[in-house]
C-alpha cells in the first residue's frame, strides 16, 4: 500500500522567507504527484501536479515542486512567501490508472508572519 | 460556474443511526470521489464513481456505501454509525477519472458529521 509522509506538521515563517515543504512517498510503481492547499475557511484546491516529463513543476502563486524519483520525493518550494500563503498544504500521490484515488500526506500547517 | 455542492453542511447523529450525504458535482463532471478527513487519520479515500459505476474503493468497512445517479450527483451512506465516524466528509468532482494530465479534482466544502 502507498503511504505519503510530510515531515513538518507546523511551519512558521516571516514574510519574504523561502519555503520548502518535504514530501516522501512509498510506492515502487509509476505515480502521479500533487500538492493541494487549503486556505483558512476555503476548500481544498490544487496547487500543482506532476504526471510525467520535466520533474520541475510550476504551479499557481509562484509555487514549484521537484520530483526526485530516486528519493521518492516531491518537495514544494517557494522563494519568497507572503502572508497570504498561510494555509495547510497537502501532498498526495496516486498510481497510474487508479482514477482519482489519492493517498494524502498528513498535511503541513504554514503560518506566515507579516 | 457553480462549484461542488455538498449538503447538508453539518449533521449530528447518534450511534447506531444511519446517514446519507449528498454531493452535486460541477456541471459536466462525470467523476465523483469521496474522502473522509479526521484530525487523527487525515484525508482518506472512500470511493470514486464514474458514469454511475464505482471505479475505485478505499479501505473502509461495508457500512460505508455510495451511489451515483445519471445526472452525476452522488450520495454516500453510512449505516450503524460509530463514534469514530465523526469526520468531515469531502466530495470532489472531475471531468474524467484522472488519467489525463488535464484532469483536475475540484473539492467541495464538505459535510461535518458528528456522531454522539
Amino acid at each position: 500500500a502507498q503511504s505519503v509522509s510530510q515531515h513538518n506538521h507546523h511551519v512558521i515563517l516571516s514574510e519574504a522567507a523561502s519555503l520548502e515543504l518535504g514530501c516522501n512517498y512509498s510506492y515502487g510503481g509509476t505515480v502521479n504527484l500533487f500538492w493541494y492547499v487549503q486556505y483558512p475557511g476555503q476548500h481544498l484546491q490544487l496547487l500543482l501536479k506532476y504526471f510525467s516529463g520535466d520533474p520541475l513543476v510550476k504551479g499557481i502563486k509562484g509555487f514549484e515542486a521537484e520530483f526526485i524519483k530516486s528519493k521518492f520525493s516531491f518537495n514544494l518550494r517557494k522563494p519568497s512567501v507572503q502572508w497570504s500563503d498561510t494555509a495547510e498544504y497537502f501532498c498526495a500521490v496516486n498510481e497510474h490508472n487508479a482514477g482519482n484515488m489519492l493517498t494524502f500526506g498528513g498535511g503541513t500547517r504554514l503560518m506566515v508572519k507579516p | 460556474k457553480a462549484g461542488v455542492t455538498q449538503t447538508p453542511r453539518y449533521l449530528i447523529k447518534t450511534r447506531g443511526q444511519q446517514v446519507t450525504l449528498s454531493c452535486s458535482p460541477i456541471s459536466g463532471h462525470r467523476s465523483v470521489s469521496w474522502y473522509q478527513q479526521t484530525p487523527g487519520q487525515g484525508l482518506q479515500f472512500l470511493f470514486e464513481y464514474f458514469s454511475e459505476t464505482q471505479r475505485n474503493k478505499g479501505n473502509f468497512p461495508g457500512r460505508f456505501s455510495g451511489r451515483q445517479f445519471s445526472n452525476s450527483r452522488s450520495e454516500m451512506n453510512v449505516s450503524t454509525l460509530e463514534l469514530g465516524d465523526s469526520a468531515l466528509y469531502l466530495c470532489a468532482s472531475s471531468l474524467g477519472t484522472g488519467g489525463s494530465t488535464n484532469e483536475k479534482l475540484f473539492f467541495g466544502s464538505g459535510t461535518q458529521l458528528s456522531v454522539l
